[in-house]
């Protein structure tokens, strides 16, 4: 079983749909979670970034960390056509070093 | 300021051979990270850099090496390469050790024939 587990898709939604990602994860130490844009022969764009447990908002987007089901999620309000992409999301241990734990990426379509 | 930068951008090598890559982190940031991207595993961590020293490797073999120097600028090199080595290689920077958000380059993409 991955550390991490992300849907890989593909999702379809029209535009102006509201969009909602998740990811589970397996290790309770994990203690910083981060959203990822990746567009098509791009590098990973950071989207958004949370520490321990809430929610986040960030005009169109929404983070939410649930440490007690061990889920987290990201919601997109309004969505774009310019918002299909690849969403990956990433997670840290604290304390000490910056590696990432990735899941496998979901990949977005946004059609008019 | 600059993002990440990575160069060369596209890379054709063929088995047996070797292979650098270069980083060059957002300015003042001291932490360099790499990471390989592939269809089939996904983005995985090769290791990590802070001033100069390798503080955490990833499950690679020892083929991947990789250095930083002391402007934080940072290279890997893979050698004996083999197909599957194919893929898209990250490098991401950070200010801090650790807690901080990381910023991901463009990538290198390396085809190995």
């Amino acid at each position: 079983q991955k550390e991490v587990e992300q849907d890989p898709g593909p999702l379809s939604v029209p535009e102006g749909a509201i969009v909602s990602l998740n990811c589970t994860y397996s290790n309770s130490a994990f203690q910083y979670f981060m959203w990822y844009r990746q567009y098509s022969r791009k590098g990973p764009e950071l989207l958004m970034y949370t520490y321990s447990s809430g929610n986040k908002e960030d005009g169109r987007f929404t983070a939410q960390v649930d440490k007690s089901s061990k889920y987290i999620s990201l919601f997109i309000r309004d969505s774009q056509p310019s918002d299909s992409a690849t969403y990956l999301c990433a997670m840290k241990f604290s304390g000490g070093y910056n590696k990432l734990i990735f899941g496998a990426g979901t990949r977005l379509a946004v059609h008019p | 300021k600059a993002g990440v930068t990575q160069t060369p951008r596209y890379l054709i090598k063929t088995r047996g051979q070797q292979v650098t890559l270069s980083c060059s982190p957002i300015s003042g940031h001291r932490s360099v990270s790499w990471y390989q991207q592939t269809p089939g595993q996904g983005l995985q961590f090769l290791f990590e850099y802070f001033s100069e020293t390798q503080r955490n490797k990833g499950n690679f073999p020892g083929r991947f090496s990789g250095r930083q120097f002391s402007n934080s600028r940072s290279e890997m090199n893979v050698s004996t390469l083999e197909l599957g080595d194919s893929a898209l290689y990250l490098c991401a920077s950070s200010f801090a050790q650790s807690g901080e958000t990381q910023y991901f380059g463009p990538g290198t993409r390396l085809l190995v024939l």
